[in-house]
């Protein structure tokens, strides 16, 4: 199994400009979720889905959007976009909650995306 | 506002000695809490997590602990070894249904051979 897999691993935008990232798991999970990190802030939630079809906002959702079409694939959108959004951008996933377990979501390798 | 904390960004540890890396948290609300490691440019891995009922997890050379009343959890690594030099993300989850995580800022661990 390939995991989690992130495409492309690097991008360079000029302000203004659109551009998806693509994130596909092949463990049949339920959830998935976009992540942004920054220097010094840790990781921090854009976007998550709960099953396909379905999109939910995080904690940083302003300038992206999400679309769940297939159950493998999660796709994080930038419609236009700004220096703010130089980051690197993690896609993980996980099976669905059962009960009290919790599931760990695994994570893809990223994607460093810079904003001109 | 930042609900997960690690306030030490490094930690430089001896080769056989115990690494001990720590974090709080603000929201009373959370229900499970993880450390997952990172190497550079690689995604996160998760690593060890305990629930609120408990107090400890141990799994091999890792310790989690956590203190409720305290609102704080410690990760122990014993004994440390080169390989677990990486940063170490601690991440908490609050009981709803979508399993999200609110991660700290990271602590990058350095074991000296």
């Amino acid at each position: 199994n390939a995991g989690v897999t992130q495409t492309p691993k690097f991008r360079v935008l000029k302000t203004g400009q659109s551009m998806t990232l693509l994130c596909a798991q092949d463990m049949n999970h339920e959830y998935m979720y976009w992540y942004r990190q920054d220097p010094g802030m840790g990781l921090r939630l854009i976007h998550y889905s709960v099953g396909e079809g379905t999109t939910a906002k995080g904690e940083v959702p302003d300038g992206y959007n999400v679309s769940r079409l297939k159950k493998q694939n999660f796709l994080l959108g930038l419609e236009s976009a700004a220096p703010s959004q130089t980051s690197v951008y993690f896609c993980a996933s996980s099976p669905r909650t059962s009960g009290s377990r919790y599931n760990e979501q695994f994570f893809g390798p990223g994607t460093r995306l810079t904003v001109l | 506002d930042q609900q997960v904390k690690q306030n030490s960004p490094s930690l430089s540890v001896q080769e056989g000695r115990i690494s001990i890396l720590n974090c709080d948290y603000t929201n009373s609300m959370f229900d499970y809490f993880l450390w997952y490691k990172k190497y550079p440019a690689e995604g996160p891995t998760f690593l060890i997590s305990i629930s609120s009922i408990k107090d400890k997890n141990e799994d091999g050379r890792f310790t989690v602990f956590l203190n409720k009343s305290a609102k704080h959890l410690s990760l122990h690594i014993v004994p440390s070894q080169p390989g677990d030099s990486a940063v170490y993300f601690c991440a908490a989850s609050p009981k709803t249904g979508a399993n999200n995580l609110f991660f700290g800022t990271g602590t990058r661990l350095t074991v000296i051979p």
